[in-house]
């Protein structure tokens, strides 16, 4: 099956830094990779995805990018807010499945 | 829509205890989901449906656990007895086959066993 990892478990930086999260995965039948951020007592929530059509994607201070040759995807976070601080997740689900497969995540912590 | 609705959003149960946890799906989902969220294990997939009925259990611990689906709208999980290593945070997510595969996730009931 499918074996998703993440990196780092805990990311700190400082207002207005750049955040980035990588994540490798196993199967090469996996097409879709979605992001999603975990707030404290809430559900995890999608954010970004991308389909292994396209290397990147970017919605405002957020992009994803792909390298299926790698097998690996990273999450990019630019001009960090306090607001970005949560636990995200990266998924990746294979081609004519709906069940992702999800990193450990990764605890994000933007000092003001 | 009101999003996936988990009740309760807390429990605390002791030892031995059965506890039923709930979940209403997002009207139109034919998909439904239970996680469990711990710091040691991270988010594990229990079990989940397709059109009300149980596709894939594998995840689900041992027989203490056990899921239901009568409808639609409604789906329990159920441990039957509960220890304390089954303390941990329950989602139920939601998603429908023709779209995105994003899943829905409610906002999680937070179980305590003591």
């Amino acid at each position: 099956g499918e074996n998703v990892e993440q990196h780092p478990s805990t990311l700190s930086v400082q207002e207005g830094d750049s955040a980035v999260i990588k994540c490798t995965y196993s199967d090469s039948a996996s097409n879709y990779f979605p992001w999603y951020k975990q707030e404290l007592g809430k559900g995890p929530q999608l954010i970004i995805d991308i389909r292994s059509n396209v290397g990147e994607k970017k919605d405002q201070r957020i992009a994803v990018t792909l390298n299926k040759t790698a097998k690996h995807f990273s999450l990019h976070i630019t001009e960090t807010q306090p607001e970005d601080s949560a636990v995200y997740f990266c998924a990746a689900i294979s081609g004519g499945s709906y069940i992702p497969t999800f990193g450990r995540g990764t605890s994000l912590i933007v000092h003001p | 829509d009101a999003g996936v609705i988990q009740s309760p959003r807390h429990e605390v149960t002791e030892m031995g205890q059965e506890v039923t946890l709930r979940c209403k799906p997002i009207s139109g989902h034919d998909y439904l989901f239970w996680y469990r969220q711990t710091m040691m294990r991270g988010l594990e997939l229990l079990i989940y449906f397709n059109n009300n009925v149980p596709i894939d259990d594998s995840g689900m611990p041992e027989d203490r656990f056990s899921a239901k689906m009568p409808n639609a709208s409604f789906s329990t999980l159920k441990i039957q007895p509960s220890e304390p290593r089954d303390s941990a945070v329950y989602f139920c997510a939601s998603s429908r086959t023709s779209g995105s595969h994003e899943q829905y996730f409610g906002p999680g009931t937070r179980l305590t066993v003591t």
